[in-house]
């Protein structure tokens, strides 16, 4: 069976620091995707950032980067610079992408507070 | 601008009586979801369609069903028989391949609809 984890239900950061969000997934399938998404308070769901299975360099985009490490299993979110507007509830999802009609798997979240 | 409207923004439904979701889109994608999501947890998959007049179960499809007869629509009717309604609902849509070209690579999110029960 498929399934994300993410392990640390809050997390607190200062302002213009960088924080590590945990993401581990399980799959059997060679052929997937991972994602992370932001969900602010009032619950729309804004994408962040993509990793392939077969891509070999790890995503980044502007102040996102994933840390994908295949053999632990593991796609770390890394935000550089944290800002105000980051507080909100982040998501780890997987896709399959070839199977299962390409739906989604979500972890539980991480809800991030940056500090001023 | 294509995307997918949900509506309505929130509905609020007595026990006992049937409710439904709207979810239209106009992306000319062919693969629908539904999910749930509870206060601090994550989404949870109850129906998906990957085409047109055909759709299946997710993980908490119980309570719940759902048309596709068009492809830009998907309803889902929350029954009396979902024991705990009360809930955040997202509605999503993808291309089917995944277009890997596109930003958010093939996956559109509804704004939500929260469903609560009185």
């Amino acid at each position: 069976a498929q399934k994300i984890t993410q392990t640390q239900p809050g997390m607190f950061v200062q302002e213009k620091e960088a924080v590590t969000l945990d993401c581990t997934y399980d799959t059997s399938d060679q052929s997937y995707g991972l994602f992370w998404y932001k969900q602010p308070s009032s619950g729309e769901m804004i994408f962040l950032i993509y990793q392939g299975s077969y891509d070999e360099q790890n995503a980044t985009e502007g102040r996102y980067s994933l840390n994908f490490q295949k053999a632990r299993k593991s796609a770390n979110l890394v935000i550089s610079a944290s800002q105000l507007g980051d507080s909100a509830m982040y998501f780890c999802a997987m896709g399959l992408i070839y199977n299962q009609g390409g739906k989604l798997i979500f972890g539980q979240g991480t809800e991030l507070s940056v500090k001023p | 601008d294509g995307g997918i409207t949900q509506s309505p923004k929130y509905l609020f439904r007595k026990e006992g009586q049937n409710v439904t979701l709207s979810c239209e889109q106009n992306l000319n994608h062919d693969a629908m979801y539904w999910y749930r999501q509870d206060p601090g947890q994550g989404l949870r998959l109850i129906y998906y369609s990957q085409i047109v007049n055909d759709f299946q179960k997710g993980d908490i499809a119980e309570g719940y069903s759902v048309s596709r007869e068009k492809k830009e629509s998907f309803p889902l009717t929350v029954t009396s028989a979902q024991k705990n309604p009360t809930a955040f609902y997202l509605c999503a849509s993808s291309s089917s391949p995944l277009q890997y070209s596109n930003p958010n690579y093939g996956y559109t999110f509804g704004s939500g609809t929260r469903l609560t029960v009185v």
